[in-house]
């Protein structure tokens, strides 16, 4: 079983639209992240997320929300897409902040 | 931003040991040493972490210098699916707000050779 999935697995979309990610981890984890890795292969932290608190890094833009409907999804939400946002986003999860287990991305292509 | 410098990379023979060595100078005492790697296009993956004693698992072994300012990752015999960026990374595990969250930095591209 896939301790942390992620879908679509590759989305293809235009300037301008809203989109979403979904990520769901089956292992009771209390945090769950996003990462954006870019064409440079930079891996860079987007969020984290439990239910006591959100913690956003202060480079992402607020066109980027985190939403989760319970302890084991975070799905990922952008609005007004832009060529830059073209990366591959991942999620992960941990329990306790310990050893954390990532999805096997999202590659993003905004057109 | 990484507190980690690693060089950016790596050769090794197959069926060699695999020595990738990480410098983390600043790391603080409640700070752990936490190893990840990256094979293409894949999500990244935990091998090992440790606090200030060696330690070792089914993928490799860490040894911390003693005065916990540099480390090195040891895969004992490395294999073709072994090539992978290997990410060294400090943190404190149940740190609040960013502190507990994984800060990569650029890694070493390890490639294993024939």
């Amino acid at each position: 079983d896939t301790a942390v999935s992620q879908t679509p697995k590759y989305l293809v979309t235009q300037m301008g639209n809203d989109k979403s990610i979904k990520c769901e981890q089956n292992l009771g984890h209390d945090t769950m992240y996003w990462y954006k890795q870019d064409s440079k292969k930079f891996l860079k932290i987007m969020f984290s997320y439990n239910n006591k608190e959100l913690i956003i890094n202060e480079t992402v833009p607020n066109r980027f929300s985190p939403k989760s409907p319970d302890k084991a999804h975070l799905n990922l939400h952008i609005n007004s897409l832009e060529l830059g946002d073209s990366a591959v986003y991942f999620c992960a999860s941990s329990q306790d902040r310990r050893r954390a287990f990532f999805g096997q991305g999202t590659r993003l292509t905004v057109v | 931003d990484a507190k980690t410098t690693q060089p950016p990379s790596m050769d090794c023979a197959e069926g060699r040991a695999a020595n990738l060595p990480c410098n983390h100078s600043t790391i603080s005492g409640n700070e752990y040493v936490y190893w990840y790697r990256q094979i293409h296009s894949q999500g990244p993956q935990y091998i090992i972490h440790g606090l200030k004693n060696n330690e070792t698992n089914e993928m490799a072994s860490l040894i911390i210098t003693e005065d916990r300012k540099s480390s090195t990752l040891i895969l004992p015999h490395a294999t073709l699916r072994d090539t992978a960026v290997y990410y060294c990374i400090v943190r404190i595990p149940l740190g609040g707000g960013s502190q507990g969250n994984l800060i990569f930095g650029k890694g070493t591209k390890l490639s294993v050779k024939p």
